[in-house]
Order: structure tokens, then sequence, then C-alpha cells
């Protein structure tokens, strides 16, 4: 069991707007720790496409965007396209193990 | 352009020992947290530790720890990650990672190292 909690699954139709919660405790995302996502196609490693809650990396597309409330965090994905089909990570900084942790992983299809 | 470039895929017995390693270009690595991801096959992402090269701070996973070993040698830019005795539960991929800060997230990632542990 992961310290971040995310939906094993999600999906949506080409177009459609979709997101994926990261939920956490006071001790990570509750203690102010920022959130940050990461995309993971198939076969490839892992790309940073939110850091510090709500922020883009340059060359990421505005379709990308986070938030952050309590202790959650969400990511939201509109204008679905085929190539966002990928599994989506979810990470932050917990004092009480003194180091970083990810979440479990959503695999989002795109009907 | 910043590159982390990790070492090739291993196979290995049971028993053995093995180190990896991750060389980073295009940045100053004493400026740089690394780290360490953990992926076993079909599963999600699980970060391991992490090790500053400019004076070798070095944190672990408590489910890591005493597990691994995470150096690094500034000299030539390269981090490691090792075991002195390997299982066959160590079978995955592992990525290098670098960290913009201790609490910050991973903004380069190496290519992967997959290693196998086979009898």
């Amino acid at each position: 069991q992961s310290v971040l909690t995310q939906p094993p699954s999600v999906s949506g139709a080409p177009g459609q707007r979709v997101t994926i919660s990261c939920t956490g405790s006071s001790s990570n995302i509750g203690a102010g720790y920022d959130v940050h996502w990461y995309q993971q196609l198939p076969r490839t490693a892992p790309k940073l496409i939110i850091y510090g809650n709500s922020n883009r990396p340059s060359g990421v597309p505005d379709r990308f965007s986070g938030s952050k409330s309590g202790t959650s965090a969400s990511l939201a994905i509109t204008g679905l396209q085929a190539e966002d089909e990928a599994d989506y990570y979810c990470q932050s900084y917990d004092s009480s193990l003194s180091g970083s942790v990810f979440g479990g992983g959503t695999k989002l299809t795109v009907l | 352009e910043v590159q982390l470039v990790q070492s090739g895929a291993e196979v290995k017995k049971p028993g053995e020992s093995l180190k990896i390693s991750c060389k980073g270009s295009g940045y100053s690595l004493t400026n740089y947290w690394i780290g360490w991801v953990r992926q076993m096959p079909g599963k999600g992402l699980e970060w391991m530790g992490i090790i500053h090269p400019g004076d070798s701070d070095t944190r672990y996973s408590p489910s890591f720890q005493g597990q691994v070993t995470i150096s690094v040698d500034k000299s030539i830019s390269t981090a490691y990650l090792q075991w002195s005795s390997l299982k066959a539960s160590d079978t995955a991929m592992y990525y290098c990672a670098r960290h913009a800060g201790m609490y910050d997230s991973i903004d380069y990632w190496g290519q992967g190292t997959l290693v196998t542990v086979s009898s």
C-alpha cells in the first residue's frame, strides 16, 4: 500500500476531461509539501509534467493542470488525446519517512 | 543538455553482488541530489533513496535501508546503487533521477537499468 493513494485506473473519450486524485496525510501533502506529477508511457522512463502542485515544465501542454487542497492533490487533463494514454504518478515528501514517496499510479485509458 | 546515462542491463544469480551506475552530464553534479527509483515488473514507482554529491549526505527509504548502498564519485560525475547479495525479488528496472532539491520534483531521469536475478 502506497503512502499516497491514487485510483488504479481512469478512462475518458478523446476530447473529454479527466482528473486523477492523489490522497495523502498530515505527514506529506497535509504538512505543506509540494506535489509533483509524472507521466510514464509504456517502456519509457517517467517524465515530469507538473511540479510544485500546479506548475508545468517547458514543453508540457496546458491541457495538463494540477491543484492541491488539504491532504489531497489532483491532476486534470482536458481535451484528451490518444497520446495521453499512460500511467500517471504523484509524488511528495513525507516527514515521517524522511524521504520522497510516490502514489501507486493511475492507468489512463483513452477510449 | 542535461543527461543521466545509466549502465547496461544485468543478469545475475541470487547471492551475487552488483553495482550499477548513473553518469550525469550537462550540469554541475554537486548542485543537485541524485536519487534512485525502483520499478518492479508491472508495478509502480518506489523511491529508494537519495544522495547529495557535494557532501555525500545520503538518505534511504525505510523500505530499502540496509538492503542497498547509494554512493557517488563526484570526480567522474557518477552515482552508484549497489547490492551485496541479490535476491530474486530485486528483479526490476532501476532509474536514477535528479532532484531539484530534497523536497522537490525529479526533473531529469536516466534511461533505466534492468536488473534480472535468476538462478
